[in-house]
């Protein structure tokens, strides 16, 4: 059963780059089957899709373009790791992060699992 | 973008009774790419549909969605009182992909 867990400061000052982790146990990054994304949920508030990865081939991105100046999303495959950067923050990128996998075949498409998320606040 | 727009914004019902949530989407969306999510405060959202009618795994039957283009609807057919969370509608087909500000739903 594939798990994920994020990971990371749980404060960062405004303007520096917040640097999150997932760590998937249970099943490859790599598969062909799925790629995987970062969502982020402000307090209180609704969830915003942040960008994806596929890490098989060449490791594709795609990302909101609300976030694209600011965001890269790569993956260590010998750590069996995703990362999110997300550069000269504020506070409205106070927020509780997650990562998901999203299944990706012909017979299905969906996200999931999600990890239980981290909460990355934006203060000096 | 997609936009999607969830209604009520709040539901309050009472155990046993039926409800019926409707997210709203500025253009089409292929059935394929649509998803509900239930959340509970403190915990990541649950994926609840898929495919906008398939259930995911340990579902519960009560749960059930239906849908085209830009109408799409999670019904429970009777509420349970772990029912009472927050849902969210989901669409991934068009890049970037977005959710729906939220449902309610609260007891009576």
């Amino acid at each position: 059963q594939v798990q994920l867990q994020e990971s990371g400061p749980g404060l960062v000052k405004p303007s520096q780059t917040l640097s999150l982790t997932c760590t998937v146990s249970g099943g490859s990054i790599t598969s062909s089957s799925y790629y995987w994304s970062w969502i982020r949920q402000p307090a209180g508030r609704g969830l915003e899709w942040i960008g994806r990865i596929h890490t098989s081939g060449y490791g594709s991105t795609n990302y909101n373009p609300s976030l694209q100046s600011r965001v890269t999303i790569s993956a260590d495959t010998s750590k069996n790791q995703l990362s999110l950067k997300l550069s000269s923050v504020t506070a409205a990128d106070t927020a509780v992060y997650y990562c998901a996998r999203v299944v990706d075949t012909p017979m299905e498409t969906k996200f999931d699992p999600w990890g239980q998320g981290t909460l990355v606040t934006v203060s000096s | 973008e997609i936009v999607l727009t969830q209604s009520p914004g709040t539901l309050s019902l009472s155990p046993g009774e039926r409800a019926t949530l409707s997210c709203r989407a500025s253009q089409s969306v292929s059935s394929t790419y649509l998803a509900w999510y239930q959340q509970k405060p403190g915990q990541a959202p649950r994926l609840l549909i898929y495919g906008a009618s398939s259930r995911a795994t340990g579902i519960p039957d009560r749960f059930s969605g239906s849908g085209s283009g830009t109408d799409f609807t999670l019904t429970i057919s009777r509420l349970e009182p772990e029912d009472f969370a927050v849902y969210y509608c989901q669409q991934y087909g068009s890049s970037p992909y977005t959710f729906g500000q939220g449902t309610k739903l609260e007891i009576k």
